[in-house]
């Protein structure tokens, strides 16, 4: 079957301008979690959904935001570009909520802000 | 949130066992651990979870003593392509905001 896709792979952006990232979720699978990894922090925890619903967030300032669609693909935001921003973003999905039961990571958004 | 420890880098040799150790001292009763692999430009990918005792799978087994104080990843036999960051995570089910990844175990397998 087909594994988690987040698209695009790759993407540079400047300062001040926002960006969207997408993730597909493997088919039937109705949690996304999301995590920004770099090196000096490790692998961060963004936000959660489950059925269009966020059920957790991180600690993260509100210019990070997220959705779920209805056949569960998601895509999360982020406004105001930092270079701070600059990360893998990656989103894991899984058939139930959490990744405590063998959730499934895409390969990553590499995201460089200059 | 469980604060997990674990070394920051391992060397092994091909064929030989690993053992790598998760500290977990203020783990929850209703939490699990779970362990993850990561290859560079990879997302993490799930090798094995437990809650207590000894859990086993075709790639690993995870040993729980009985205090849930610690947990120890074994991997038998390690190849070559076993290079890879190991992470633990404690935290309870269905919740992703509550398990915390931590900063990992290089492990580097040398021919």
């Amino acid at each position: 079957k087909a594994g988690v896709t987040q698209t695009p792979r790759y993407l540079i952006k400047t300062r001040g301008q926002q960006v969207t990232l997408s993730c597909s979720p493997i088919s039937g699978h109705r949690s996304v979690s999301w995590y920004q990894q770099t090196p000096g922090q490790g692998l961060q925890f963004l936000f959660e959904y489950f059925s269009e619903t966020q059920r957790n967030k991180g600690n993260f300032p509100g210019r990070f935001s997220g959705r779920q669609f209805s056949n569960s693909r998601s895509e999360m935001n982020v406004s105001t570009l930092e270079l701070g921003d600059s990360a893998l973003y990656l989103c894991a999905s899984s058939l139930s909520a959490g990744i405590d039961t063998e959730a499934f990571f895409g390969q990553g958004t590499r995201l460089t802000v200059v | 949130l469980a604060k997990t420890t674990q070394p920051i880098s391992m060397d092994s040799y091909e064929g030989q066992e690993v053992n790598i150790t998760c500290s977990h001292n203020n783990i929850a009763t209703n939490d699990y651990i779970t362990w993850y692999q990561q290859f560079p430009s990879q997302g993490p990918r799930f090798i094995i979870q437990g809650y207590k005792t000894k859990v086993t799978n075709e790639v690993a087994s995870l040993f729980i003593p009985a205090d849930r104080k610690s947990s120890t990843l074994s991997l038998p036999r390690v190849s070559l392509s076993d290079t890879a960051v190991y992470y633990c995570l404690v935290g309870p089910r269905g919740n992703a905001g509550k398990s915390t990844f931590g900063d990992g175990t290089t492990l580097t397998v040398k021919p």
